[in-house]
């Protein structure tokens, strides 16, 4: 089974507009860390947001915020007031076991385009 | 902080050559990754290093492959013999473990492969 599933192949939102792009994780692991990457064309990936499975409150980050559903095992990351240069794709990522130096497991990603 | 360094960012070569990679981690990280990015997909998972010693390997690290981390700082990846499904970007990350905070991983540019 997948551990992470990113369902949204492609996505488009209107500057300046909100834009949530889904995440859903499968672990038995009560603890685990939940992170988002941002990968532009040249290929690094960019870290956001972080949220641990305890963490009671939704993680913010800036503009970035992660919508934690822990029931529906859901972690979507919200964008508020899209930037042209949010324009890349975005990862979701799971690391089982809190503050551990376990392998990240990625989803598929999302290709997220902002349309001027 | 000079960030995670890769080398090649691209590297072309003919189906049964060798090729070799490396990877500067950020100094003072202990703990090293390589994952593989083939197109469309997340990166996977092919090992990890804490210091010098290599402390864990996916199914996806064939006998062909083979990873170093001698002297606990920069690390190489081997590719012995290449194929064509060889094609794909590697990816090096780093980490501090134990550290402050959540132990996200901090990527480098990547290494483009192509095998024709």
């Amino acid at each position: 089974a997948q551990k992470i599933t990113q369902t949204q192949p492609g996505m488009f939102v209107q500057e300046k507009e909100a834009v949530t792009l889904d995440c859903t994780y499968d672990t038995s692991d009560p603890s685990y860390g939940l992170f988002w990457y941002k990968q532009p064309s040249s290929g690094e990936m960019i870290f956001l947001i972080y949220q641990g499975s305890y963490d009671q409150q939704n993680a913010t980050e800036g503009r970035y915020s992660l919508n934690f559903q822990k029931a529906r095992k859901s972690a979507n990351l919200v964008i508020s007031a899209s930037q042209l240069g949010d324009s890349a794709m975005y990862f979701c990522a799971m690391r089982e076991g809190l503050n551990t130096g376990n392998q990240f497991y990625f989803g598929t990603g999302t290709s997220l385009t902002v349309i001027p | 902080d000079t960030g995670v360094s890769q080398d090649p960012r691209h590297k072309i070569t003919k189906r049964g050559q060798n090729v070799t990679f490396r990877c500067d981690p950020i100094s003072e990280h202990n703990r090293l990754y390589w994952y593989r990015q083939t197109l469309g997909q997340g990166p996977e998972f092919l090992t990890y290093f804490q210091n010098e010693a290599q402390l864990e390997k996916s199914r996806l690290l064939s006998d062909r492959f083979s990873a170093e981390r001698p002297k606990g700082s920069f690390s190489t990846l081997e590719i012995q013999r290449t194929e064509q499904g060889d094609s794909a970007m590697y990816l090096c990350a780093s980490s501090l473990f134990p550290g402050q905070g959540f132990n996200e991983q901090f990527f480098g540019p990547g290494t483009r492969l192509t095998v024709l």
